[in-house]
């Protein structure tokens, strides 16, 4: 069966350093997302991505983060200078949603990256 | 706003006793879709189930079950004869809107459930 992957599984990072947290989303799947969890804490939105650019972003979602699919296959999520407070779970997930009513669609989450800024 | 609140934060549980999580939603939206994941002591999310806001049948599959009533803006998720391999914590989730809306998932703080041997 079809999966979401994510490498690595766990990131190590110091405060101020840039990261790339990367994903394979299913392949016949049109819409990409990156959801973070804080230890502990609920699942929240960072950021949607549909044909090559952003279709919305959350507060969190400042100038410290980025998104990009290089190719036909990754999607990554980028943090320029990490901060003690991005140390979370960070989940990609997709769907085979397409332009019209992607709510109706049910996301596929990877394992996810724990990322730890130390 | 949309918001999703389940207001137990954790349950315990014996062995093959019946568990009901509730999940109370907020939205303005008419159209609008409610999920269900699990995420097991492993980390990842594993997707339940989803109905829209169309349909208020209630769905059963094997030992789950999920009640949803829109009169009281509801989607409460019932385990039958619950299992230790259902300890994981259970969030339930809403994705509103139709064209325009990017699908993304306003999840509820969780709930911890824990069945004891």
């Amino acid at each position: 069966e079809p999966e979401v992957t994510q490498t690595p599984s766990h990131q190590v990072t110091q405060m101020g350093q840039e990261v790339i947290l990367r994903c394979v989303p299913i392949s016949n799947h049109l819409y990409f997302y990156w959801y973070r969890q804080i230890l502990g804490q609920k699942v929240e939105f960072l950021v949607s991505f549909y044909n090559n650019e952003i279709s919305e972003k959350s507060e969190i979602f400042d100038d410290q983060f980025s998104v990009e699919r290089p190719d036909g296959s990754n999607f990554t999520l980028k943090i320029r200078s990490t901060k003690l407070e991005d140390s979370a779970m960070y989940f990609c997930a997709s769907s085979e949603a397409g332009k019209i009513t992607p709510s109706s669609y049910e996301q596929y989450f990877g394992p996810g990256t724990r990322l730890t800024v130390t | 706003a949309q918001k999703v609140t389940q207001a137990q934060t954790e349950i315990s549980v014996v062995e093959k006793e019946d568990v009901t999580l509730d999940c109370v939603y907020e939205t303005r939206d008419t159209t609008y879709y409610l999920f269900w994941y699990k995420q097991p002591p492993s980390g990842e999310l594993v997707f339940l189930i989803r109905r829209n806001s169309f349909d208020e049948q209630n769905e059963i599959s094997g030992r789950y079950s999920w009640n949803f009533q829109k009169s009281t803006s509801s989607f409460n998720f019932t385990i039958t004869a619950s299992q230790v391999v259902d300890s994981a914590v259970y969030f339930c989730a809403l994705s509103g809107g139709i064209s325009g809306n990017t699908g993304k998932l306003i999840f509820g703080q969780g709930t911890t459930l824990q069945v004891k041997p």
